[in-house]
């Protein structure tokens, strides 16, 4: 079955830059999204990104993607405080399918 | 972008009885509502998928006579957790699909329900 995997946790500084890693091992993955989640709320989709494309930027978020080690990441520009978050990446075989989600890495930023 | 509302936000209610949470599209009509499970501090957990009109389609190991879903209109499902117990407790997530927004649109999530069985 479909397995996403992402690192725990990471801490950054107040203005720098972060990126949350996420590796899947579904070959057949079309659609791959990171969401945010604060502490006891849903989740708010922050980007996605289709397979058939290495980056996408808007704003102050990155995603690259390396389809070929079926590796995403996530890059936050002059991280806030307001960044402090759990952030899931997930993915879909299709627009209308299920998701299967990461382990979620928790960001703390720090001043 | 397009808003779900789940209601309650947050329930505590006794080991054997029933809870029903509601997970609405307020702008949008939603062919597809989805239903995941999230347990402190780890990822969501697809239940099942929800299609308006038809059964839901329960992921292996999610008991469908426990988790009750119902889909019957293109703005509202139910989940209905049905003799609840203590390993219950859960913050339960919906998310819907617009059905009219074409091969790229994505699935908008509710807030999520605490439920907290004594």
């Amino acid at each position: 079955g479909e397995d996403v995997e992402q690192s725990l946790f990471l801490s950054v500084r107040e203005g720098d830059s972060s990126v949350i890693n996420c590796t899947y091992t579904d070959s057949s993955s079309t659609y791959l999204y990171w969401y945010k989640q604060e502490p006891g709320a849903g989740l708010q989709l922050l980007t996605y990104i289709f397979s058939n494309m290495d980056m996408k930027q808007d704003q102050r978020l990155t995603v690259l993607l390396n389809k070929k080690d079926k590796h995403l990441s996530l890059r936050i520009a002059d991280t806030q405080t307001g960044d402090s978050a759990i952030y899931f990446c997930a993915e879909s075989i299709a627009a209308a399918s299920k998701l299967t989600f990461g382990t979620g890495t928790r960001l703390q930023v720090t001043l | 972008g397009a808003v779900v509302s789940q209601h309650p936000s947050r329930v505590i209610c006794k080991s054997g009885t029933s809870v029903k949470i509601e997970c609405r599209s307020l702008d949008f009509q939603a062919t597809t509502m989805f239903w995941y499970r999230q347990f402190p501090k780890q990822s969501l957990m697809l239940m099942a998928t929800s299609n308006e009109g038809s059964k839901a389609t329960y992921e292996q190991g999610v008991e469908k006579d426990k988790f009750l879903i119902n889909h019957a209109s293109l703005t509202l499902s139910t989940l209905t957790v049905t003799s609840a117990h203590p390993e219950d407790s859960s913050f339960y997530i919906c998310s819907a699909r617009d059905g009219l927004a074409g091969e790229q649109e994505t699935q908008y999530f509710g807030p999520g329900t605490r439920l907290l069985v004594l």
